[in-house]
């Protein structure tokens, strides 16, 4: 079964500092595969999104995400973050051959120190 | 645009009781869907649809059911609510199958 985790429950950084999430995923096929956003007491609100070609993606907010298909990782980055940053992350992989229908992983909380 | 707007933000319901979480878009996607999230958990797939008139079971779909009659509305209805369905539940919508998913701003249902 195809399945998402994400290592990390909950990261601190201090702000400025630079940021790594990871995500690895379970998936026979070539996956799309999302990163989304949460903030406190908010629905979910896409980062980035890969379904194929260049393995890096660029996304908003200064987010960016590389696939590679060797490690089955889609692992989320920023050079330097921002306080309006924390917030809870989820990486999702497209579950049935590109149906709409996500699997979710358990979600990193992020907390940025001043 | 809205966007997906859900109703009610909260609701307490007693073990038995049903009740209906509305959900609507108003960007004319195809697709919805219904999600939960547990505390600690990610989103788990309750119901999807693909277009009015057409519904299909997610992940955990036992103790729901939907129905979609107009492109723009997904109700999602407990019938005999249970502790167990305590959550927070998230509509969400698409254009395409590809496209981003919008999501709403959530119902945290309690069933005590």
């Amino acid at each position: 079964a195809q399945s998402v985790t994400q290592p990390d429950i909950h990261i601190t950084v201090s702000e400025g500092a630079s940021l790594e999430l990871r995500c690895n995923y379970s998936y026979g096929a070539t996956p799309y595969l999302f990163w989304y956003v949460q903030s406190p007491g908010q629905g979910l609100q896409l980062l980035l999104k890969y379904f194929s070609g260049d393995t890096l993606v660029q996304g908003i907010k200064g987010f960016e995400a590389e696939f590679k298909r060797s490690q089955s990782s889609f692992n989320l980055r920023k050079p330097s973050v921002h306080w309006s940053d924390a917030a809870e992350y989820f990486c999702a992989v497209d579950g049935s051959g590109n149906t709409g229908k996500l699997i979710f992983g358990q979600g990193t909380t992020l907390q940025v120190k001043p | 645009n809205a966007g997906v707007t859900q109703t009610p933000k909260f609701r307490i319901l007693k073990i038995g009781q049903s009740m209906t979480l509305q959900c609507t878009q108003d960007m004319n996607h195809n697709y919805m869907y219904w999600y939960r999230q547990d505390p600690g958990m990610g989103l788990k797939l309750i119901y999807y649809s693909v277009g009015a008139g057409i519904t299909d079971k997610g992940e955990v779909p036992n103790g729901y059911n939907v129905s979609r009659s107009t492109t723009e509305d997904f109700p999602l209805r407990l019938e005999l609510a249970a502790p167990s369905q305590t959550s927070v539940y998230f509509c969400a919508s698409s254009y395409l199958v590809t496209d981003t998913q919008y999501f709403g701003p959530g119902t945290r249902l309690t069933v005590l």
